[in-house]
């Protein structure tokens, strides 16, 4: 079935470092990619998504790049602030099928002032 | 504000007990998610509404079911529960289904079976 996988954290990092975050996807269809960010004691938001390959998605700073020849897509920052403190989602939604969210681990990001 | 109400927001009780959890999505929102989320487990997708009928099913328990009311809210009930149950569940609604939209996630209900 349908999976997405992302590095495990937690990550820590100094204030205005480059950040990047792993993930890597399987589907059977063509599915769109996300990544949603959860704040201590919050739902998740979306931050950014791309519906096909090659697509770029962006928000605050965040990037991500849709790669269908590797799967991926990961999530890069070029300078974090302490404000970006956060568990941080990747997830697919496989249009083939249904169009249910299939969400990674998260990854715990703490960063440093 | 994501415009996603989830009730109660804390809940607690024993195990062998039967629990309701709410949701109501954003308005004029069809779509509507259940997930549960644990440490060791991650967010894992329970089952799916869309419109008042079930449009996806994940790895939701037997003792588990939801449902989707004409007004488009949604409960999700949890019977028999144990120990292992203890996780917090979030709804999320979208306008159809994700598939070009982004899903809002209410603040979740945080359940603890003791």
């Amino acid at each position: 079935g349908d999976s997405v996988t992302q590095m495990e954290g937690p990550v820590t990092l100094s204030e205005e470092a480059f950040l990047t975050i792993n993930c890597t996807y399987t589907a059977t269809g063509y599915p769109s990619l996300f990544w949603y960010v959860q704040y201590p004691g919050e739902g998740l938001q979306l931050l950014l998504k791309a519906t096909k390959a090659d697509d770029k998605g962006s928000n605050k700073g965040f990037e991500a790049t849709y790669r269908k020849e590797t799967t991926s897509f990961h999530l890069e920052k070029g300078s974090v602030q302490v404000s970006d403190s956060a568990v941080y989602f990747c997830a697919l939604s496989d249009r083939g099928r249904d169009d249910k969210i299939i969400f990674g681990k998260g990854t715990r990001l703490h960063i440093l002032p | 504000d994501s415009g996603v109400t989830q009730t109660p927001k804390h809940l607690i009780t024993a195990t062998g007990q039967r629990v309701t959890l709410r949701c109501s999505p954003r308005s004029g929102d069809l779509s509507v998610y259940w997930y549960q989320q644990s440490l060791d487990q991650g967010l894992q997708f329970l089952i799916q509404y869309y419109n008042g009928e079930e449009r996806a099913k994940g790895n939701i328990l037997e003792r588990f079911s939801a449902q989707q009311f004409p007004d488009l809210h949604s409960e999700l009930n949890l019977s028999s529960l144990e120990l292992g149950d203890s996780a917090l569940y979030f709804c999320a609604s979208s306008p159809e289904g994700a598939l070009n939209t982004e899903a809002f996630f209410g603040q979740g209900t945080r359940l603890t079976v003791v």
